[in-house]
């Protein structure tokens, strides 16, 4: 029974690139959460989505990040024209329903040239 | 508005004593509530939770402990081993909040 599985572990972009992360959450699992963490900073909740939904995204910044998790495939959180104050570490989490226990993947290292 | 607090940042346990970890909410709605333990690089892992309905629940070296009235609790680590190095995060949930609410860490050191 695979974990929640994120690709790629790690990402190099140029200022203004595209970012792409994605989540495949552990199977019966519907419900999907991303993190980011910022260097010596703690864990900051981004953003909860349901298949097909969002749940919450109270801790999206309000541009250029987006999140979607469609009925088939994983969930991505995208970022447009990436700055360096994006380098961070993305974790994504999932749970069989809300409110239950969140098992997480091993995060995507973002780096931004 | 930090519904769940962990106000030591860090801690420092001799090797073989006993590791109290201690986490305080605000929501007296919170019903559930989670330990997670975090090694640099890798992601949080699930721990041990425990309902509000229980006071106390145990697992292994592990138990956490809930005090309903003083919205607090605690994780007890016991005896502590140099691989238990590592940032501890509570959660909680319950109310209008469909997804957990964290707490910032508190990074344990056990020392040899």
């Amino acid at each position: 029974n695979a974990g929640v599985m994120q690709n790629p572990r790690h990402l190099v972009r140029r200022r203004g690139q595209e970012a792409r992360l994605r989540c495949s959450p552990m199977k019966g699992h519907s419900h999907v959460y991303w993190y980011r963490q910022l260097p010596e900073e703690g864990l900051k909740f981004m953003v909860y989505l349901q298949k097909e939904n969002i749940i919450d995204e109270s801790g999206m910044p309000k541009e250029r990040f987006s999140a979607e998790f469609p009925k088939e495939g994983p969930s991505i959180l995208r970022i447009q024209q990436v700055v360096r104050g994006d380098s961070a570490a993305y974790f994504c989490a999932s749970s069989p329903a809300s409110r239950q226990a969140e098992f997480f993947g091993p995060g995507t290292r973002l780096t931004v040239l | 508005d930090q519904q769940v607090k962990q106000n030591s940042p860090s801690l420092s346990v001799q090797e073989g004593r006993i590791s109290i970890l201690n986490c305080d909410y605000t929501n007296s709605m919170f019903d559930y509530f989670l330990w997670y333990k975090k090694y640099p690089a890798e992601g949080p892992t699930f721990l041990i939770s425990i309902s509000s309905i229980k006071d106390k629940n145990e697992d292994g070296r592990f138990t956490v402990f809930l005090n309903k009235s003083a919205k607090h609790l605690s994780l007890h680590i016991v005896p502590s081993q140099p691989g238990d190095s590592a940032v501890y995060f509570c959660a909680a949930s319950g109310g209008s909040n469909y997804q957990l609410i964290w707490g910032a860490g508190t990074k344990l050191i056990i020392k040899p």
